[in-house]
């Protein structure tokens, strides 16, 4: 089975500055997806950012970009120019072929002004 | 395009009621999933379709809790009787065809079971 780690519960970060989410995860598979959602109070779960195993480059959205770390088992997440709205609970999580979707237990991220 | 729809975003009732919860998954996506997020217990995926068909839903809590998806548009979660231990949010996600990986969910139907 499948396990992902985030051992970060919380974080903190001033406005406009960047910060870096650590994920690490567990498989045997060689072929998988990785992902980074974001949860803000409103409780809506927003998909941030996606991986495939089997790309090298690291993928990036905006502010956003991974490294992708695939010997290491790691998927860390970058947020450059912090914005009070970045403030959520950001949860990796891993699927592959035959699996369920699976969860990290999270981050709190707090962006302050 | 409209994402993941659901109904309704809160819902509080009494112990015993039944209750029903509703999804509309992204037009063209053929992969459902129903989750359940709660404090103590994180995210867990309660059932999944594919094409209509309930493929996996080991993670159904107990016969308490039935899904249908009598068509490709909609889907329905409910509980019955409720319990006080069913308040938590109730996710519904959609995938399409062959990227089942990646999920897009709803915004979710906060329950509270008084």
């Amino acid at each position: 089975a499948q396990t992902v780690t985030q051992s970060q519960p919380e974080m903190s970060v001033q406005e406009a500055e960047t910060v870096t989410l650590s994920c690490t995860y567990d498989t045997s598979e060689s072929n998988y997806y990785l992902f980074w959602y974001k949860q803000p109070p409103s409780r809506q779960m927003i998909l941030v950012i996606r991986q495939e195993a089997y790309k090298q480059q690291n993928a990036t959205e905006n502010r956003f970009s991974v490294n992708f770390q695939k010997a290491a088992k790691s998927f860390s997440l970058k947020i450059s120019d912090s914005q009070l709205g970045d403030t959520a609970m950001y949860f990796c999580a891993f699927w592959t072929s035959g699996s369920r979707l699976t969860f990290g237990e999270g981050t709190q991220l707090t962006v302050n002004p | 395009d409209a994402g993941v729809i659901q109904s309704p975003r809160h819902e509080v009732t009494e112990m015993g009621q039944e209750v029903t919860l509703r999804c509309k998954p992204i037009s063209g996506h053929n992969s459902l999933f129903w989750y359940r997020q709660t404090m103590m217990r994180g995210l867990e995926l309660l059932i999944y379709f594919n094409n209509n068909v309930p493929i996996d839903d080991s993670g159904m809590p107990e016969d308490r809790f039935s899904a249908k998806m009598p068509n490709a548009s909609f889907s329905t979660l409910k509980i019955q009787p409720s319990e006080p231990r069913d308040s938590a949010v109730y996710f519904c996600a959609s995938s399409l065809g062959r990227r089942q990986e990646t999920q897009y969910f709803g915004p979710g139907t906060r329950l509270l079971v008084l």
